[in-house]
Parts: C-alpha cells; structure tokens; sequence
C-alpha cells in the first residue's frame, strides 16, 4: 500500500469554526509533512513530524495546531482561520525527514474560510 | 540556507517535442526529487536521484554532482503530460524550486 490518504476533500470553514483535517499513511514512514499550496504556487513547508516528534515549524501562526497520535497518522487542527488561509493543505510521509527519500503525497484538502 | 533554481518557469509546446526543464541546486543539497502536479491535481513523486540518471516510459531525470544541476526530459511529448513540474533539493530537509508550467498542445 503505497497511498496516503487525507480527509475530508473539501472543507468550508466560518472564522469562528474548529475544524481538522486527517492524513493517514500505512506505509511504515517515520517522516510526515504538512504543507499549504496557494493557486498557481509550489506548496510551502509547514511542519515535519519526524520519529511522531514534532521537528519543523515553519513559523506556522498558533491557529494551525499539529498533532501525530501514532505513526501512521497525522492531524492539523484548524481554528480561528482567516481568508487567506484558503488554500490545498497537502500531506505528505517519507522514510525519512532528511529529504533522501521519495515523498508520497495525499491528494490534499481543499480549505475554504469564508 | 539551501537553494533551488528551476527553469523555465512557463513552457508551451507542441505534441511530439522534446521537452527539457533545468533546476540548479546550492551546495548542501544531496538529493534531486523531481515532482509532477496536473491541474486540480495531487502531486506524483516521478524520480529521486543523487547520481546518475533515471528513466522511466518517456521521462528521464539526470544529475551532474559536480555542476549542481538536474535536468527533467520528456520524448515524444503529449497533451497529457501538461502539469506543473517542481524540482525539489533534498538535505535536512526540503527545498522546492518554484516550479515550471508546462502545456503541451495538440
């Protein structure tokens, strides 16, 4: 099983709402990513899990709040957003965080904040 | 900090050409991820490489150590291969070349 799966698809979120999105990989990867992909833009590194330790954060704003309750899942959780944070939240695990392995990417949730 | 240069940034062809995109990386970065993203789409791993070339159906990737540069070549060229192409440095980390728009037209 090489997929890394992420729900829900789509999301459409008040600036009041708590909401979060999943990402699951059963691939034995230690390294699971979170990235933000704007319209037309490459996608933008936000945290790195590595071992389920937290080991990146790109300067994430404390609204976006990861957590990894096993190895083979990943959640962000969502609250208090903002318009701007409309974008494709990607997923992604590798075998490792160093980036000398191949990344496997989720199809994305597509985030609406209204 | 670890950089990736990718070129060009916008490519228009036509079915059946021979299509090259160039990503130079900085020093520090030990690996060359090449990824490919169609419209609406998620995003495929093509090619991982450190050394050498690698080829797979019309796609091949190669990398010169010493001059710090890959290059992505597609033969024989289809619609079907219009997508974003990112080149990606890999070394405590990820660095993401800003990606290169390519439409192939019939």
């Amino acid at each position: 099983d090489t997929e890394v799966t992420q729900t829900p698809k789509h999301l459409v979120m008040g600036m009041t709402n708590k909401k979060s999105l999943k990402c699951e990989q059963h691939m034995g990867h230690r390294a699971m990513y979170w990235y933000k992909q704007k319209a037309k833009k490459p996608p933008e590194l936000m945290f790195v899990y590595s071992y389920e330790k937290l080991s990146i954060n790109e300067s994430v704003p404390s609204r976006f709040s990861p957590e990894c309750p096993n190895s083979s899942l990943l959640n962000l959780h969502l609250h208090a957003l903002q318009p701007e944070d409309s974008a494709l939240y990607l997923c992604a695990s590798s075998q490792d965080p160093n980036g000398l392995y191949e990344q496997y990417f989720g199809p994305g949730t597509r985030l609406t904040v209204t | 900090k670890n950089e990736v240069e990718q070129s060009p940034q916008n490519l228009t062809a036509q079915e059946g050409e021979f299509i090259t995109i160039n990503c130079s990386y900085s020093v520090g970065i030990s690996a060359l991820h090449w990824l490919q993203q169609h419209p609406g789409g998620g995003i495929v791993s093509l090619f991982m490489l450190s050394s050498g070339k690698k080829k797979h159906g019309r796609l091949i990737a190669t990398i010169n150590i010493q001059e710090k540069h890959s290059s992505l070549h597609i033969t024989a060229s289809h619609p079907r291969d219009s997508a974003v192409y990112i080149c990606v440095g890999g070394a405590d980390g990820l660095t993401f070349g800003k990606g290169t728009h390519l439409i192939i037209q019939p």
